[in-house]
């Protein structure tokens, strides 16, 4: 079993719209949980991170996290195209563990 | 804002050869990473630093070794490169708790 799973995509949703991305890990000792963008051919870039249950907004970004599920997610309101990207999930105990991303195209 | 520098962008070696991946970090960060990132697989963890001359394995060290005589510096060594090493080679830095961040990466293919 993956440490951290994530839906593969890929994902598509209109320009505007609400997208929705989801990650579930196995570690209850997990801490810390992290999004990370990345653009085809760059290299990922932190976009958010979560310690407490509940949710942080910053701009169009809100992640949740529900420890007691092991489940964390992201929102990106008002997609643009420019958020067409792999989204990856990490989640942080003693190391880091990635998830393999999410591709997500917003169509203009 | 942190600062991680990969030696190389780009690079094309042949079968057998030693290949050298460098990074260099500005923070002062005690803890060094090195994953490589192929399709479908997401990135998988190499081997890893949480000091100057201390090394520890990832999930997958085999053909790959590491050195950090510096703090701030952490290479990758492919003792004798294969053609199933052509990857991106991605280096990332942390400090303490807070979030890793990673270079440009290093797109490496082995002919």
């Amino acid at each position: 079993q993956k440490e951290v799973e994530q839906n593969s995509g890929p994902l598509s949703v209109p320009e505007g719209a609400i997208a929705s991305l989801n990650c579930t890990y196995s570690d209850r000792g997990s801490q810390s949980f992290f999004w990370y963008r990345q653009y085809s051919g760059k290299s990922p870039e932190l976009i958010m991170f979560i310690y407490s249950n509940g949710d942080k907004e910053d701009g169009r970004f809100t992640a949740q996290l529900n420890k007691a599920s092991q489940y964390v997610s992201l929102l990106i309101r008002d997609s643009q195209p420019s958020d067409s990207a792999t989204y990856l999930c990490a989640a942080h105990n003693n190391d880091m563990r990635f998830g393999a991303g999410t591709r997500l195209t917003v169509k203009p | 804002d942190v600062k991680v520098t990969q030696s190389s962008r780009y690079l094309v070696k042949r079968t057998g050869e030693k290949v050298f991946l460098e990074c260099v970090q500005d923070m002062d960060h005690e803890n060094m990473f090195w994953y490589r990132q192929d399709p479908g697989l997401g990135l998988r963890l190499i081997y890893f630093s949480y000091d100057v001359k201390m090394k520890e394995k990832g999930d997958i060290p085999e053909g790959y070794s590491v050195s950090r005589e510096k703090k701030e510096r952490f290479s990758l060594i492919l003792e004798s490169a294969s053609t199933n090493q052509t990857s991106m080679y991605l280096c990332a830095t942390r400090g303490g708790n807070q979030p890793q961040h990673f270079g440009d990466g290093t797109r490496l293919s082995i002919l």
